[in-house]
């Protein structure tokens, strides 16, 4: 059974602290991804990772940071965070090939004060 | 970029009865079509896909059909029960087109009244 594990579901942050979102697959999977998820405007990319230490942009990266050491860890970085930065963020990983599904993780909800 | 159009936001349904959801894309090259359900507080999950080289997919009570010719894509639920209340997301990607992730409809939140 695939497991994908985001290491905070709740967190409260002030406005320009430094947050870090964790995430973690044990399927060995190639492919990584952060959405963020917000309400009437569904799972938006953030960024993705198609291997350890590669990473590209999604559609909406501004204010966000990634880091992909080592193949089953995914993290997504907010260097200064902003109120507008307050969502849900769900991670998702996926197998190599250019098919398959997706498996979200849990989910981290972040207020930002 | 692809652009996936989703419609209703919200659907309110009687027990029993058929639900359908429908989606618009942008893209072309998009050949892939995933649904996920996500139930309150939970993560996103696929119920069902589909492949541009067919036209209709069953799976019990889930269809999803497609049209390429109008590039849009539907899922329909019969005999609906409780426990389909939950919001459902299309999606849509070129598979051919590298590693990256899929492009998501903003969601239908699908309501089962007894």
């Amino acid at each position: 059974d695939v497991k994908v594990t985001q290491s905070s579901r709740y967190l409260v942050k002030r406005t320009g602290e430094k947050v870090f979102l964790e995430c973690v697959q044990d399927m060995d999977h190639e492919n990584m991804f952060w959405y963020r998820q917000d309400p009437g405007l569904g799972l938006r990319l953030i960024y993705f990772s198609y291997d350890v230490k590669m990473k590209e942009k999604g559609d909406i990266p501004e204010g966000y940071s990634v880091s992909r050491e080592k193949k089953e860890r995914f993290s997504l970085i907010l260097e200064s965070a902003s109120t507008n930065q307050t969502s849900m963020y769900l991670c998702a990983s996926k197998t190599g090939a250019n098919t398959g599904e997706l498996f979200f993780g849990e989910g981290s909800r972040l207020t930002v004060l | 970029g692809e652009n996936v159009e989703q419609h209703p936001s919200t659907l309110s349904v009687q027990e029993g009865d058929s639900a359908v959801i429908k989606c618009t894309y942008s893209d072309s090259a998009s050949n892939y079509f995933p649904w996920y359900k996500q139930e309150l507080g939970k993560r996103p999950q696929l119920i069902i896909d589909i492949r541009s080289n067919v036209g209709e997919k069953k799976d019990q009570r889930i269809a999803v059909t497609l049209n390429k010719t109008a590039k849009h894509f539907s899922l329909h639920i019969t005999e609906t029960q409780p426990e389909d209340s939950a919001v459902y997301f299309c999606a849509a990607r070129d598979e051919g087109g590298g590693a990256d992730g899929l492009t998501f409809g903003k969601g239908t939140h699908l309501i089962i009244q007894p």
